[in-house]
């Protein structure tokens, strides 16, 4: 029981490339989320998936788009990477309770 | 939206002393959790609790939430207690999206 993954653990990006996070979980959880944690901040919510085949826009979703694609994996993209987008990226999942967490993506944009 | 404040932002024990981290939020919520972040990032479950007390070891929380606000006890703290603890809420209808405060750093020195 791997709980929640995350993919890729780092990466570095020049202005205006794509990426995609790649985020799965294990344990039947309806909802999933995406976070960034900037330095000396708390998590601030990118969007969120409160079922299979819906999402919703968080407190900072500008710059991003996602993507469920099916009950365990919930992917974030960044289509033209800015220095802002630089951050830890948080993927959860939950069923009305806990929110786990997974290990997260240190994003460095140039 | 909901404001969540945490105090204090800082905070410096000797092994083996007592502390509160207090969380304050500004409406409402639905459910509350504490977390502790380590050195190395990783987001760890500490409670959930949208009321009432618990116990799990050397720590406790409480929230009152009728009053809005929730505290953290840690006791006989270690080492192993530094890090970020976090409280974070979540709001009806919000598809349990958590709103974090922007943390207590501690560090418990030998």
């Amino acid at each position: 029981n791997a709980g929640v993954t995350q993919t890729p653990k780092f990466q570095v990006l020049k202005t205006g490339q794509s990426m995609t996070l790649q985020c799965a979980q294990d344990m039947n959880h309806n909802s999933m989320y995406w976070y960034r944690q900037d330095p000396g901040m708390g998590l601030r919510l990118i969007y969120y998936s409160a079922s299979e085949g819906t999402t919703d826009k968080g407190e900072v979703p500008n710059g991003y788009n996602v993507s469920r694609l099916n009950k365990r994996e919930f992917s974030l993209r960044l289509e033209s990477a800015a220095p802002s987008q630089t951050s830890v990226y948080f993927c959860a999942s939950s069923d009305q309770g806990w929110q786990y967490f997974g290990p997260g993506t240190r994003l460095t944009v140039t | 939206g909901i404001q969540v404040e945490q105090s204090p932002p800082d905070l410096i024990l000797q092994e083996g002393a007592n502390s509160t981290l207090r969380c304050n939020f500004s409406d409402s919520v639905n459910n509350l959790q504490w977390f502790h972040q380590n050195p190395w990032g990783q987001l760890i479950n500490l409670f959930y609790i949208p009321s009432g007390t618990k116990q799990n070891g050397r720590l406790s929380a409480t929230t009152v939430a009728t009053e809005r606000y929730s505290l953290l006890y840690i006791s006989s703290s270690q080492t192993t207690d530094s890090g970020v603890y976090f409280c974070a809420v979540d709001v009806v209808d919000s598809g349990y999206a958590l709103n974090f405060g922007k943390g207590t750093s501690l560090l418990v020195t030998p």
